[in-house]
């Protein structure tokens, strides 16, 4: 079974430039999480979708940050304007969707942002 | 906002050696406990999922024990080996909802 997939795996830009990372979930799993790690920190929920609609968005600095999951499975977040703040790995995950406190999230390799 | 720690931050072991690490929780609001394992530039994974006081969990030489009404989990890792280096994380669901509460993690060295 293919794991999540994440693109691309490093990225390197200036602040105030904008950056999109893509996830492709492990296939029929209906919920999707994208993270926030910054160095130091445990990961952060930023959005939480649940097909292709937001379940949770309340940590998702919607200034600068978007997401979208079409048709319910690939997503895309940007980030437009980038702050240095910004520098972080951003890790996406899938879960199958049961609503269970117990389900698995399987997490993908993470995009490593450095915004200088 | 659910307060998760991990202690210690980080920990240097010899190849052989056992260890543990333990991840505090607020016994009041809990609904399961996850213990991921994250390798350097690899995907984070799944160790184990815990619900109920009690609980023990086994896989290969790694273990977890979970005290809800304490509010506490140890995971254990008997005969640590290379490996075995990673960043270890636990995450709490609380009651009431269904996002994960990561904690800051730590950080196992093993030395050949």
């Amino acid at each position: 079974e293919a794991g999540v997939a994440q693109s691309p795996r490093y990225k390197i830009i200036e602040k105030r430039q904008s950056v999109a990372f893509w996830c492709n979930p492990i296939s029929g799993h209906a919920t999707l999480y994208w993270y926030q790690q910054i160095l130091g920190q445990g990961p952060k929920l930023l959005i939480q979708f649940q097909n292709n609609g937001v379940v949770d968005d309340s940590q998702l600095p919607k200034d600068r940050f978007s997401a979208e999951r079409l048709k319910g499975v690939d997503s895309t977040l940007k980030i437009q304007p980038a702050k240095l703040e910004d520098s972080a790995v951003y890790l996406c995950a899938s879960s199958p969707g049961t609503g269970q406190p117990s389900e698995t999230q399987y997490f993908g390799p993470g995009t490593r942002l450095l915004v200088l | 906002i659910l307060n998760v720690e991990q202690s210690p931050q980080s920990l240097h072991v010899q190849e052989g050696d056992s260890t543990n690490f333990t991840c505090s929780f607020p016994s009041s609001n809990f609904y399961a406990l996850h213990w991921y394992r994250w390798e350097t530039a690899k995907s984070p994974e799944a160790l184990f999922v815990m619900t109920l006081n009690g609980d023990e969990k086994k896989k290969g030489r790694i273990s977890a024990t979970l005290n809800t009404k304490e509010g506490y989990s140890y995971l254990y890792i008997k005969g640590s080996q290379p490996e075995d280096s990673a960043t270890y994380l636990c995450a709490l669901m609380g009651a009431g909802s269904y996002q994960l509460t990561f904690g800051k993690g730590t950080k196992l060295s093993v030395i050949p």
